[in-house]
């Protein structure tokens, strides 16, 4: 089963608000992180945060992390149009670098 | 070019046909993964590998076969396709700061 559960499944907004999505995972990790995907491409990695941080930040993204409820949120500030896509929590576990995804969040941000 | 490549981009084939897909990144990387994406929903790991000759089983690894033996090219082949196996198949590589980089995908359909 996935390691990681995102939650909403979807999520519609209008340009300016800001978007959360939170993400739930099963096992103890070395680290997580958030993955964006457009329509019909690949994955493309927006951020890392590690078991021993908290919160991180990268331009408009910022990313909690919760060990003790195995939950993690992005938030994006001041949507733009352009941040529409789906968006993925991903986790390594303790064992290795076998990266593990959720079922991911598809936002829209209408203009 | 630098990156990670995968070929085809799109493949129709027919049920019991064998198929390849091919996957090539210049960075040499250690590990790269094979998911599998069915429509609207998350990324499924088939099977991964930690270096040249160093292969193991996802969480679908049944119907699939991998090899690697060079460091840049992992390829992913279905012995005997099914239906089932339409879907999105993406290839990635960790990087040195964990963090994956994904192929643009191959599309296939079984038919």
């Amino acid at each position: 089963s996935q390691q990681g559960e995102e939650d909403p499944q979807a999520l519609s907004i209008q340009e300016g608000e800001n978007a959360t999505m939170n993400c739930s995972y099963k096992t103890s990790i070395n680290n997580l992180q958030w993955y964006r995907q457009n329509s019909g491409r690949g994955l493309v990695h927006l951020i890392l945060i590690r078991s021993n941080e908290r919160e991180k930040h990268s331009g408009r993204l910022r990313v909690t992390l919760d060990t003790s409820k195995k939950s993690s949120s992005l938030l994006i500030t001041a949507s733009r149009a352009a941040d529409t896509a789906s968006y993925f929590c991903a986790t390594d576990g303790t064992s290795g670098s076998r990266l593990t995804f959720g079922e991911g969040t598809q936002l829209t941000v209408n203009p | 070019d630098a990156g990670i490549t995968q070929s085809p981009r799109y493949k129709i084939t027919e049920t019991g046909r064998q198929v390849t897909l091919m996957c090539h990144q210049t960075w040499s990387h250690s590990y790269m993964f094979w998911y599998r994406q069915d429509l609207g929903h998350g990324l499924r790991l088939i099977y991964y590998s930690a270096a040249a000759d160093i292969t193991d089983k996802g969480e679908v690894p049944d119907g699939y076969v991998v090899s690697r033996s060079k460091t840049e090219n992992f390829p992913l082949t279905l012995e005997s396709a099914t239906r089932s196996q339409t879907s999105v198949y993406f290839c990635a590589s960790l990087g040195g700061q964990a963090e994956a980089f994904f192929g643009q995908g191959t599309r296939l359909t079984v038919v």
